[in-house]
């Protein structure tokens, strides 16, 4: 069965220093997509980035960038030049394969970021 | 109004009350979502439309019932809930329901408590 796993319920880091959420995943799919999401306390799930298997290159969208290896199933979530507004929980999710009938995404526990000045 | 809008963001009721979650999303997607978020739990889908038909229900109990009557609109009618039933319900929407990448969006969330 498809599994997501992050082992840090909670994080702290200092403002405009750099962060590594963790995400381990467990497929035996040979395609699928891995996604992060934030979650403010406004409850709000906010899309981060995207990383599929076939990509070659690791994502990025700005400070956020996804450090993928596909031979150790991991995704973790790099977050540079953190900012206060940053605290928030974070969530990895996977992707159903492309062929399958439903695009259903199956999310981690979270990490709660906190980012103290 | 932009993206997926939820009303209400807060509902408070009791075990006899029936009322319902409305979702709105503004981006012309053909594909909607519930889900479940309950605390210290990953978020649990709870069904799936596409193109206003359900796709998936993911053995949840019949006290929960979804209908969506447009792709624009997709509602949760909730009675005779449990206490355990309490969490945030979030709402998400997809251009389609399947292809290469398939960004979901997602609402507010209603966070609902059963007393």
């Amino acid at each position: 069965a498809q599994k997501i796993t992050q082992t840090q319920p909670g994080m702290f880091v200092q403002e405009k220093e750099a962060v590594t959420l963790d995400c381990t995943y467990d497929t035996s799919d040979q395609s699928y997509g891995l996604f992060w999401y934030k979650q403010p306390s406004s409850g709000e799930m906010i899309f981060l980035i995207y990383q599929g298997s076939y990509d070659e290159q690791n994502a990025t969208e700005g400070r956020y960038s996804l450090n993928f290896q596909k031979a150790r199933k991991s995704a973790n979530l790099v977050i540079s030049a953190s900012q206060l507004g940053d605290s928030a929980m974070y969530f990895c999710a996977m992707r159903e394969s492309y062929g399958g009938a439903t695009n259903k995404l199956i999310f981690g526990t979270g990490t709660l970021l906190a980012v103290q000045p | 109004e932009t993206g997926v809008t939820q009303t209400p963001r807060h509902l408070v009721m009791g075990m006899t009350n029936k009322k319902s979650l409305k979702c709105e999303q503004h981006l012309g997607h053909n594909a909607m979502y519930w889900y479940k978020q309950s605390a210290k739990k990953p978020l649990e889908l709870m069904f799936v439309y596409s193109l206003e038909e359900r796709v998936e229900n993911n053995s949840v109990p019949s006290r929960f019932s979804p209908e969506c009557p447009n792709s624009s609109h997709l509602f949760l009618h909730l009675h005779t809930l449990q206490p355990e039933d309490s969490a945030l319900y979030l709402c998400a929407s997809s251009q389609e329901l399947v292809s290469s990448y398939n960004e979901q969006f997602f609402g507010p969330g209603t966070r609902l408590t059963v007393l």
